[in-house]
């Protein structure tokens, strides 16, 4: 079955600088890779998702990436705000597969 | 959240009791999923259904049971049989054309 990595499990950013999270993915045949961001207490929510046809997408401060290649994909957020500590999760998916693999999650803490 | 509620927040169990976690969906939506979180572990599978009077096993199914005897309603519930039931239980829901998937708010469940 399918097997997501997650790094780093912990980041800590100062307020205004950038963040970067890294996944890798084990099926070649993934094709489907959402991030959710959880706060505290709460159920998680998708902040942007990507698939395996395109190589970048952004919305605004929230930018991901994919290569295919190397099976890995990347959460990038520039100008950190406060509200933006949490943790973010990371998922890949088969097309056709009902069940999403998630990674084991990475707690952001951005310092005012 | 969405259009998805869970129940009770809080559910505080002895050992030895089954209890049932409600989850509701007004979202018309044909797949509803439940996952354990646990600290350091993400998100793992327990159950899913895709349609009404079905479920599968997802990865860590021993020790709980299902029903969809509706569309909107999936409960869950922990059995005695499940050796460490303490954690943070989330219900999904996804439409059938594999977008993502929405989450409630959870329970948290504690085993006195």
């Amino acid at each position: 079955g399918e097997n997501v990595e997650q790094h780093p499990s912990t980041l800590s950013v100062q307020e205004g600088d950038s963040a970067v999270i890294k996944c890798t993915y084990s099926d070649s045949a993934s094709n489907y890779f959402p991030w959710y961001k959880q706060e505290l207490g709460k159920g998680p929510q998708l902040i942007i998702d990507i698939r395996s046809n395109v190589g970048e997408k952004k919305d605004q401060r929230i930018a991901v990436t994919l290569n295919k290649t190397a099976k890995h994909f990347s959460l990038h957020i520039t100008e950190t705000q406060p509200e933006d500590s949490a943790v973010y999760f990371c998922a890949a998916r088969n097309f056709g597969n009902e069940k999403l693999t998630f990674g084991t999650g990475t707690r952001l803490t951005i310092i005012p | 959240d969405g259009g998805i509620t869970q129940s009770p927040k809080y559910l505080f169990r002895k050992e030895g009791q089954n209890v049932t976690l409600s989850c509701e969906q007004n979202l018309n939506h044909d797949a509803m999923y439940w996952y354990r979180q646990d600290p350091g572990q993400g998100l793992r599978l327990i159950y899913y259904s895709q349609i009404v009077n079905d479920f599968q096993k997802g990865d860590i199914a021993e020790g709980y049971s299902v029903s969809r005897e509706k569309k909107e309603s999936f409960p869950l519930t922990v059995t005695s049989a499940q050796k460490n039931p303490t954690a943070f239980y989330l219900c999904a829901s996804m439409p059938s054309s594999y977008n993502e998937q929405f989450f409630g708010p959870g329970t948290r469940l504690t085993v006195l």
